[in-house]
């Protein structure tokens, strides 16, 4: 089955460490978005891009940085994590076309940042 | 600004019990209102879109309706493997999705 994929699942880390989240995903999907979840605050959006060219900065994206290597593949990175990015984070495709809008999630990291 | 209001917040069921959930909506140029099923620590899981007020989708138990203010969940005779917390999102003009905060259904058996 078609799917999206994120790595690691779980991660701890100190406060000041540069960490890497992974995203990717076999459905063939053009547009892939980056939310973190916060209990009492939602689903968030950090970054999203709509093709390998495009990048663009979402609700809550400063102290997160994105990277889009290929069509398949997004990685959102903190460059000096702090506790305050503690929280789960979600990969999410779509195809982007008028009638099939629906994103797809992954399975999620959770990051806990000491 | 787009704007998701769901309510209630928690809703406790008995197995069987039927009951409806809310979705109240703001949205500049509405493009689609998507539900959404979240297990605990899991990835939301996708359910419906609707596109227009007066568009109504089924699903098992679930069936989803909308208006132009707002949308409603409806589970009928719900089992306790409905229990979850259902997101609503709406998608405008800016193309992103916002998002509710979520009502978490607990079914009893």
């Amino acid at each position: 089955d078609a799917d999206v994929t994120q790595t690691p699942r779980n991660r701890i880390t100190k406060t000041g460490k540069r960490i890497m989240l992974e995203c990717s995903q076999t459905k063939g999907h053009d547009r892939m978005y980056w939310y973190r979840q916060d209990p009492g605050l939602g689903l968030r959006l950090i970054y999203y891009s709509f093709d390998v060219k495009d990048i663009n900065k979402g609700e809550i994206s400063d102290g997160y940085s994105v990277s889009r290597q290929a069509q398949a593949k997004f990685s959102l990175s903190l460059e000096s994590a702090i506790p305050n990015q503690t929280a789960l984070y979600f990969c999410a495709t779509s195809r982007g076309l008028a009638s099939y809008n629906e994103q797809f999630f992954g399975p999620g990291t959770r990051l806990t940042v000491l | 600004e787009d704007q998701v209001t769901q309510s209630p917040e928690a809703l406790r069921l008995q197995e069987g019990e039927s009951s409806s959930l809310n979705c109240s909506y703001t949205v500049s140029g509405l493009r689609g209102l998507f539900w959404y099923r979240q297990d605990p620590g899991k990835g939301p899981e996708f359910l419906f879109t609707l596109y227009s007020a007066g568009e109504e989708k089924e699903k098992e138990r679930l069936k989803a309706t909308l208006t132009k203010k707002e949308s409603f969940l409806h589970i009928t005779a719900p089992k306790p493997e409905d229990s979850a917390t259902y997101l609503c999102a709406v998608q405008g003009g800016s193309e992103k999705l916002v998002f509710g905060k979520g009502t978490k259904l607990t079914v009893n058996p």
